[in-house]
């Protein structure tokens, strides 16, 4: 069972370099999201695309760029990284109806020097 | 609008002992209730939902929550504490009508078991 998956696993970047995290589910799932976390921040949400076709900002989008390709393909790019991004990404999905669990990927440690 | 808060940043306790892991949270309208667990280098598990009806919510490896709509709270818990529990929790809190769907994410707890 796969389920969410995302590569890399780990990346380290120079500042200004770019790059894209790439995420895929087998679930069948309308929704998809990409998390930031830091330490003492909790999960900060900051894209998501509540269907193949659409994608919204969260939290934090500043900085990043999102690509919902089709179903089970949502994709997190950043174009000019900067040490700020320097966190540990999490893509998840979710079925339809608001009681459905998330379900996350086993995460993208990214570095940016 | 809505929030949760996960008022300990770390719960120490020992093994056999039992456990709380605290979480309150605040919605407009009913709320869906969740819980994960991260272990080290992982991503995030679910543990346990409340959606509807028994307000005592049993889950994956022993746990349970119990979910207050009075005072707003939906606190983890399990009777008999391992060592392998130690890991970090998240609560979370979505609204069941009339928002995006989008869960909000407490700032996690660190859960402790000492041998």
């Amino acid at each position: 069972n796969a389920g969410v998956t995302q590569t890399p696993k780990f990346q380290v970047l120079k500042t200004g370099q770019s790059m894209t995290l790439q995420c895929a589910q087998d679930m069948n799932h309308n929704s998809m999201y990409w998390y930031r976390q830091d330490p003492g921040m909790g999960l900060r949400l900051i894209y998501y695309s509540a269907s193949e076709g659409t994608t919204d900002k969260g939290e934090v989008p500043n900085g990043y760029n999102v690509s919902r390709l089709n179903k089970r393909e949502f994709s997190l790019r950043l174009e000019s990284a900067a040490p700020s991004q320097t966190s540990v990404y999490f893509c998840a999905s979710r079925g339809m109806g608001a009681g459905n669990t998330i379900y996350f990927g086993e995460g993208s440690w990214l570095t940016v020097v | 609008a809505q929030s949760v808060a996960q008022p300990e940043d770390q719960v120490n306790v020992a093994e056999g002992n039992p456990l709380t892991v605290k979480c309150t949270y605040s919605v407009s309208g009913n709320p869906y209730l969740f819980w994960y667990v991260q272990y080290p280098n992982r991503g995030l598990q679910f543990l346990l939902k409340y959606i509807t009806g028994d307000n005592l919510v049993k889950g994956s490896y022993g746990f349970e929550a119990e979910f207050n709509k009075s005072q707003t709270s939906f606190h983890l818990k399990k009777p008999s504490a391992l060592v392998s529990d130690s890991a970090l929790y998240f609560c979370a809190v979505r609204v069941e009508s009339g928002g995006s769907y989008i869960p909000t994410f407490g700032r996690g707890t660190s859960l402790i078991v000492h041998p």
